[in-house]
């Protein structure tokens, strides 16, 4: 009941196409839905994050949807760029308590 | 910008033998953490620490680990007796506060090899 299940784990998409991640959970009791980008060689730094009282966040070219009946929640990344390959990670927590459970990792290239 | 520091970067151990990996949190943090990935695996939480004790820590966190804050500015894990299926990137993280307002700061990680 812990788990994040994150989907696909590798995605390639076009310059200027859109990149989509999707996360599901099962614990009800979440209520913070971060997502981290890591490059080769660095740490997890957030990108963006959530909570369940709105269904969307946008910043820049980054939005999280999120839809709290289906207990899914997804990154779209809109006119993806050779720099935004990375892994990509979803995470949700407990407001409160301080651990981040994480997704499996989407690896995403951007092909020029 | 403000970062989190960890030593080393890369460790290579006989199994059985003590490790500490070390880190240097964002100054004015208040709440650690130690995160660990397997090559290829997701990033698991280890323990959070808060006003010198541990807060929560998860059942990876055995008595084989230790963490402990041994100045202002030093945060350290200690593995007494390394295993080779401990042999993973370890992360450290900071928060100035908790929760969703409370964002974790990631260091660039210590990389552990046990042979």
């Amino acid at each position: 009941q812990q788990q994040v299940k994150q989907s696909p784990q590798s995605l390639i998409v076009q310059k200027g196409g859109i990149s989509i991640i999707n996360c599901a959970y099962e614990n009800t009791a979440f209520d913070y839905f971060p997502w981290y980008q890591q490059f080769p060689g660095k740490g997890p730094a957030l990108l963006i994050a959530i909570r369940p009282d709105v269904s969307e966040k946008k910043e820049g070219r980054f939005t999280i949807s999120f839809n709290k009946s289906a207990k899914q929640f997804s990154l779209h990344i809109m006119d993806s760029q050779p720099g935004d390959s990375a892994t990509y990670f979803c995470a949700a927590s407990i407001l409160g308590f301080q651990k981040l459970v994480f997704g499996t990792g989407t690896r995403l290239l951007v092909s020029p | 910008e403000p970062e989190v520091t960890q030593t080393p970067s890369h460790q290579v151990t006989q199994m059985g033998q003590e490790v500490i990996l070390r880190c240097v949190p964002i100054s004015n943090h208040l709440y650690f953490y130690w995160y660990r990935q397997i090559l290829g695996q997701k990033v698991e939480f280890l323990v959070s620490f808060y006003n010198n004790e541990i807060s929560e820590k998860s059942e990876i966190f055995d008595d084989q680990f230790s963490v402990e804050r041994p100045d202002g500015s030093n945060f350290t894990l200690k593995i007494r007796s390394t295993k080779l299926e401990d042999s993973a990137m370890y992360f450290c993280a900071s928060s100035r506060r908790q929760g969703a307002s409370g964002e974790l700061f990631f260091g660039e990680g210590s990389r552990l090899t046990v042979l």
